[in-house]
C-alpha cells in the first residue's frame, strides 16, 4: 500500500456541488498539507495540519474546508465548486523531524474537474 | 521570504546527451533546497536536497545540484539523459526556522528525445 493515499483519483462534478477529496497516511507523520497543482503555477498550499486540533490556511483557502478526522486522515472539501476549481490536487505528509532530510512525501494526486 | 524560479518551463534534449535544468532562489534564511520529479500520472518523489551540507548534491537516477549562494542557484544537471527522465521537475525552497513550508517553482517540463 502507497504511504499516502487519495481519493478519489479523478473525479468529474457540477457547479455548484459539494465534493470531498480524502487523504489517508499510513507514515504516522503529524503533518498533513493539501495542495493544488495548476500549469505553469507549481504546487500552492491550501491548508495544513500539525495535528489533529491544529489546522491553518495556506496561500489559497478561499472556497475551501479541510477535516482533520486523525492523525493518519485529511480530508479536503470543495463547499461549492466551481470551474477554476479545476486542478490537480495533492496530499502530503512530514515529519518534523526529518523535513530537512527527508523533505515531504506526497500522494499521487487527485484530477479534478468542475463543469 | 522565500521564492524560487524555474527560468525554464520546458527543456528538450536528445538521448545521451546533458541536461541542465534551471533555478533561482531567494530566501530571508539559510534555505533548505530540494528538487521533486513528477512522472505522469505520479506523485512527485523527492530527486535531492540541500540542507547547507555540501553544496555539490547527488541525488538519485545520476542526477545531481550544486548549491551557489553567490548566485542564489540551485540547478539541476544530469550527464547523460535517459529516456526515463522525462517528466516533470519542481525547484523547491523551504525556510528552516520555525515551519518548513515548501515553496515551489512553476515547474520545468523535460523531454527527452530519441
Amino acid at each position: 500500500d502507497a504511504d499516502v493515499t487519495q481519493t478519489p483519483r479523478n473525479r468529474i462534478t457540477k457547479t455548484g456541488k459539494r465534493i470531498m477529496l480524502e487523504c489517508s497516511q499510513t507514515k504516522g507523520h503529524d503533518r498533513m498539507y493539501w495542495y493544488r497543482q495548476d500549469p505553469g503555477l507549481g504546487l500552492r498550499l491550501i491548508y495544513y495540519s500539525f495535528d489533529v486540533k491544529d489546522i491553518n490556511k495556506g496561500e489559497i483557502s478561499d472556497g475551501y474546508s479541510v477535516s482533520r478526522q486523525a492523525q493518519a486522515k485529511f480530508s479536503l472539501s470543495l463547499e461549492s465548486a466551481i470551474p477554476n476549481q479545476t486542478a490537480l490536487y495533492f496530499c502530503a505528509t512530514s515529519d518534523p523531524l526529518g523535513e530537512i532530510n527527508y523533505g515531504y512525501t506526497f500522494g499521487s494526486g487527485t484530477r479534478l474537474t468542475v463543469v | 521570504a522565500q521564492s524560487v524560479t524555474q527560468l525554464d518551463s520546458h527543456v528538450s534534449v536528445s538521448e545521451g546527451t546533458p541536461v541542465l535544468l534551471r533555478c533561482n532562489y531567494s530566501s530571508s534564511y539559510s534555505p533548505s533546497l530540494f528538487w521533486y520529479v513528477q512522472h505522469p500520472n505520479k506523485g512527485l518523489q523527492l530527486l535531492l536536497k540541500y540542507t547547507s551540507a555540501a553544496t555539490l548534491v547527488k541525488g538519485i537516477n545520476g542526477f545531481e545540484a550544486e548549491f551557489k549562494k553567490s548566485e542564489t542557484s540551485f540547478h539541476l544537471t544530469k550527464p547523460s539523459a535517459h529516456m526515463s527522465d522525462a517528466a516533470e521537475y519542481f525547484c523547491v525552497v523551504s525556510a528552516r526556522r520555525g515551519y518548513n513550508k515548501l515553496i515551489f517553482g512553476a515547474g520545468t517540463r523535460l523531454a527527452v528525445h530519441p
